[in-house]
C-alpha cells in the first residue's frame, strides 16, 4: 500500500528566504505527483502536477521537482512571503489500471508560518 | 464562475442522527470524491464516484453512503452507524484531461 510522508511537519521561517519542502512517498508506481496548498479550514488549492515522465514544474516562485526511482519530490518556495503561510500537502495517483486508478494518496502535510 | 461548492459549511449533528453533506459542481466533470480530514492527519479517501449511477469504496467507508443521480452533485450522508463522525469533509471532482482534482470549500461536522 502506498504511503505518502511529508518531513517537517512544520516549519517556521522569515520572509524572503527560500525554502523547500519534502515529501517521499513508498512505491514508486506512480503516475503523476501533485502539490495543494491548503489555508485554515478551507479546501485545497493546486499548486502543481508533475507526471511521472516529467523532472519538475514551475509556476512563478514555485518549483517541484520529482525522483521516482528514489521516491522523493520536493517544493521549492523562492522569495517566501507572509502570504505563503499555508498548510502544503502532496499527493500521488497510483500506477495502477481499472476504478481505482484515479485516487491519490495524499501525505498529512508541512504547516509553513512566513514571519515577517 | 465555474468551481465546486458545499454546504452547509458548518453541521452539527447530535448521536443517532443520520446528516447529507451537499457537493455540487459546475466543472462538466466525471469523476467526483468524498475525503475526510483529521487534524494532523493527511486526506483519508471515504466514496468516489467515476460516472453518474456509479460508486465505489474508498479506504473508510463503513458508517456512510452516497449517491450519484446527476453528474453535478454528489451527496454524502453521515450515517449514525460511523461511530466517530467528527470531522472536516472535503469534497472534489477531477479533470481527466489535466489529472487535476478541485476541492470544494469543505464541511466541518460536529457531534453533539
Amino acid at each position: 500500500k502506498q504511503e505518502v510522508t511529508q518531513i517537517p511537519a512544520a516549519l517556521s521561517v522569515p520572509e524572503g528566504e527560500n525554502l523547500v519542502l519534502n515529501c517521499s512517498f513508498t512505491d514508486s508506481a506512480i503516475y503523476n505527483l501533485q502539490w495543494f496548498r491548503q489555508d485554515p479550514g478551507k479546501g485545497l488549492t493546486s499548486l502543481l502536477l508533475i507526471q511521472s515522465s516529467q523532472r519538475e514544474q514551475t509556476s512563478g516562485r514555485l518549483n517541484a521537482s520529482l525522483d521516482k526511482s528514489s521516491g522523493r519530490s520536493t517544493l521549492y518556495i523562492a522569495a517566501s512571503q507572509p502570504g505563503d503561510s499555508a498548510t502544503y500537502l502532496c499527493a500521488v495517483r497510483g500506477a495502477y489500471s481499472g476504478a481505482g486508478s484515479y485516487q491519490l494518496t495524499f501525505g498529512k502535510g508541512t504547516k509553513l508560518s512566513v514571519i515577517p | 464562475d465555474g468551481g465546486i461548492t458545499q454546504s452547509p459549511k458548518y453541521l452539527f449533528r447530535k448521536e443517532g442522527q443520520n446528516v447529507t453533506l451537499s457537493c455540487e459542481q459546475n466543472l462538466n466533470h466525471d469523476a467526483m470524491y468524498w475525503y475526510r480530514q483529521d487534524p494532523g492527519q493527511g486526506l483519508r479517501l471515504i466514496y468516489y464516484s467515476q460516472i453518474v449511477n456509479d460508486f465505489q469504496k474508498g479506504d473508510i467507508a463503513e458508517g456512510y453512503s452516497v449517491s450519484r443521480e446527476k453528474k453535478e452533485s454528489f451527496p454524502l450522508t453521515v450515517t449514525s452507524a460511523q461511530k466517530n463522525p467528527t470531522a472536516f469533509y472535503l469534497c472534489a471532482s477531477m479533470d481527466r484531461g489535466t489529472d487535476t482534482q478541485y476541492f470544494g470549500p469543505g464541511t466541518r461536522l460536529t457531534v453533539l
